[in-house]
């Protein structure tokens, strides 16, 4: 089965910087990739989602770039601000079941 | 996105009794989701339930311990069956927010933390 693996497991920044956090895959057949905020006690949130026939996708503050050929994926946040700290989860799935396999997590914190 | 709710937000339950969560969407969706969150870790895929036919179970995950309903297309139900304290975790159902057809960006509920003493 999918195998996503996800780092850092824990980052802190500064406000104001950028934020990377990385996945890989070990699925070929996997073409959706999205990502998750989870704020403590709060549900998993979609923040952003890019599918394999696109390389790159921005969205405000937040983007992601996907890889195929290596199969990674990777966030990139800039401009952090402290409402930006929170768990970040990484997923990978392909059309045949839909299910979300899930990295394990990286907890960002940023800084005042 | 879908409205996601379910019931109960949190319970205590007592080694060797079942306990029933509810999810309930606001609108017909096709694909829904029963995940597991313990403490501290991520999302793990319990099943999929399916519209009038058995749930699709993950290996590790078994009918009798966790069975599913979904009678229709807003409604589902996990019960998790003899609990014990390792079946503390946060269950978390999801939907994919559309009627017409799969589709696999998912939306989650706002999860059910359950503690068994």
């Amino acid at each position: 089965g999918e195998n996503v693996e996800q780092h850092p497991s824990t980052l802190s920044v500064q406000e104001g910087d950028s934020a990377v956090i990385k996945c890989t895959y070990s699925d070929s057949a996997s073409n959706y990739f999205p990502w998750y905020k989870q704020e403590l006690g709060k549900r998993p949130q979609l923040i952003i989602d890019i599918r394999s026939n696109v390389g790159e996708k921005k969205d405000q503050r937040i983007a992601v770039t996907l890889n195929k050929t290596a199969k990674h994926f990777s966030l990139h946040i800039t401009e952090t601000q402290p409402e930006d700290s929170a768990v970040y989860f990484c997923a990978a799935s392909h059309n045949s079941g839909y299910a979300l396999n899930f990295g394990k997590g990286t907890s960002l914190l940023v800084t005042p | 996105s879908a409205v996601i709710s379910q019931k109960p937000s949190r319970d205590i339950c007592q080694r060797g009794t079942s306990l029933t969560i509810q999810c309930q969407v606001d609108s017909q969706v096709t694909m829904m989701f029963w995940y597991r969150q313990q403490p501290g870790q991520s999302l793990t895929l319990i099943a999929t339930a399916n519209q009038g036919s058995e749930a699709t179970y993950e290996s590790g995950f078994v009918i009798d311990k966790f069975p599913i309903s979904r009678p229709n297309l807003t409604f589902s139900t996990l019960t998790v069956s003899n609990m014990s304290p390792e079946d503390s975790s946060i269950y978390l159902c999801s939907v994919d927010g559309t009627s017409g057809g799969a589709t696999d960006t998912q939306y989650f509920g706002p999860g059910t933390r359950l503690t068994v003493l």
